[in-house]
């Protein structure tokens, strides 16, 4: 079983900055990094597929790059409805498997 | 509209059973592979069960082999998941999810229901 550690678990940012979110696998996932973006009391939304794969409608500031082990999501300018919970998933193998999550919360 | 509707929630014993129920509209049911993803109260996603879209392939956390089947229906585009010798454990929303391209394995989910809450207690 594969597994996602992301960090850090919290990220305290203002609007207007960078957010850098990271996501190792146990084991090499290629490029089969899927990232998602959770509000409470929501469902969980598609923003990345396969590392760097933007999905219908996510806007241009988010961003994914990585391959094999090491995965970066990217938010490059904070918007107010940025701050929520991230989370990575890997689709390399089964059994599918979720990252912790790290928390993006107003500074 | 393109939506997933869980249903099937509620109060169960340990040792007992639930079945959940996932309605699917606005797309082709039978092209796309389906999972079940769930969510103990206040921590992180746990992917529970997937099945293809010809519901031929299944697969299955560790944590609930043996004990949850996934299984679909085309003709009604309905998706279910049998839980049986239920665990406090289980305690969750249940998240139903659409992978996000047909006719392969493809498993992300750009689709999912809005859940719905299964609580083990006696």
């Amino acid at each position: 079983e594969i597994v996602l550690t992301q960090s850090p678990a919290t990220l305290s940012l203002s609007p207007g900055e960078r957010a850098t979110l990271s996501c190792r696998a146990s084991q090499s996932v290629s490029r089969y990094l899927v990232w998602y973006q959770q509000k409470p009391g929501q469902a969980p939304r598609l923003l990345i597929y396969d590392s760097s794969n933007r999905a219908t409608g996510i806007p241009a500031r988010f961003s994914g790059s990585g391959s094999g082990t090491d995965f970066t999501l990217t938010i490059s300018s904070l918007e107010p409805e940025d701050f929520a919970v991230y989370y990575c998933q890997h689709r390399s193998s089964w059994p599918l498997s979720f990252g912790g999550g790290t928390t993006v919360e107003i500074k | 509209e393109v939506q997933l509707l869980e249903s099937g929630g509620g109060v169960g014993q340990p040792g007992g059973s639930l079945r959940l129920s996932c309605a699917a509209s606005g797309f082709t049911f039978s092209s796309y592979g389906m999972s079940w993803v769930r969510q103990a109260p206040g921590k992180g996603l746990e992917w529970v069960s997937a099945i293809s879209g010809s519901g031929f392939n299944t697969n299955y956390a560790d944590s609930v082999k043996g004990r949850f089947t996934i299984s679909r229906d085309n003709s009604n585009n309905r998706l279910y998941l049998q839980m049986n010798s239920l665990r406090a454990e289980d305690t969750a929303v249940y998240y139903c999810a659409k992978v996000g391209r047909d006719n392969g394995d493809y498993w992300y989910f750009d689709l999912w229901g809005r859940g719905t809450l299964v609580t083990v207690s006696s």
